[in-house]
């Protein structure tokens, strides 16, 4: 069991549909991670959230919304997806962002597929 | 820029040691983290590095040569569950992101 907590574990949603993922941290952590991750290729980042506050946004399609409620939850909100973006996407924290000797924790993910 | 090198697989027996090795260029280093992932799950944090040399956690140590740009995982007394990807991923740049290297996919044989 891990100390990050994403749901669903498994979605499947069409390209016209809008979904959202969500990801629970009860830590303290204040810096919170979305990464996607493609079958035997390793995570990639797409948004770095800091104190509630978007800090990175990697160039990521505007089909993909992030947003931090609280310094607990992150949300993802998925909106006219291409199939391409079906892949495993990963949520994590750390204690802070940019510190270097802390690790980052990571949830189950959520598998999605996009038909 | 950036780039990362490790071998795609490796393949060992059950209680033996395997040295997983990594070679990384980075526009700015802080440090260097190891995780493993088992298929369809989590990456979990195994060690980290800051300083040359060697730290040793149970099973698992870990090297780093900031000179060389160069570290190692070593599994020690390997066991059937050790079986996973084992993902390199130094930490710095100019934005303190972590950068994940393929991973390498441990295959422990009985």
């Amino acid at each position: 069991d891990t100390e990050v907590t994403q749901t669903p574990k498994h979605l499947v949603m069409g390209m016209t549909n809008k979904k959202s993922l969500k990801c629970e941290q009860h830590m303290g952590h204040r810096a919170m991670y979305w990464y996607k991750q493609k079958a035997k290729k390793p995570p990639e980042l797409m948004f770095v959230y800091s104190y509630e506050k978007l800090s990175i946004n990697e160039s990521v399609p505007s089909r993909f919304s992030p947003e931090c409620p609280n310094s607990s939850l992150l949300n993802l909100h998925l909106h006219a997806l291409q199939p391409e973006d079906s892949a495993l996407y990963l949520c994590a924290s750390s204690q802070d962002w940019g510190q270097p000797n802390q690790p980052q924790h990571f949830g189950d993910g959520t598998r999605l597929s996009i038909l | 820029g950036q780039n990362i090198d490790q071998p795609t697989e490796m393949t060992a027996t059950e209680g033996a040691i395997v040295q997983i090795n990594c070679t990384y260029q980075t526009s700015g280093f802080n440090g260097l983290f190891w995780y493993q992932q088992h298929a369809g799950e989590a990456p979990t944090f195994l060690s980290y590095n800051v300083l040359d040399g060697l730290e040793e956690k149970g099973r698992f140590s870990s090297f780093l040569s900031r000179s060389k740009g160069y570290s190692y995982l070593l599994l020690k007394e390997l066991q059937m569950k050790d079986s996973a990807s084992y993902l390199c991923a130094p930490h710095g740049g100019a934005t303190n992101k972590l950068i994940f290297g393929t991973g390498t996919l441990l295959a422990v044989q009985p």
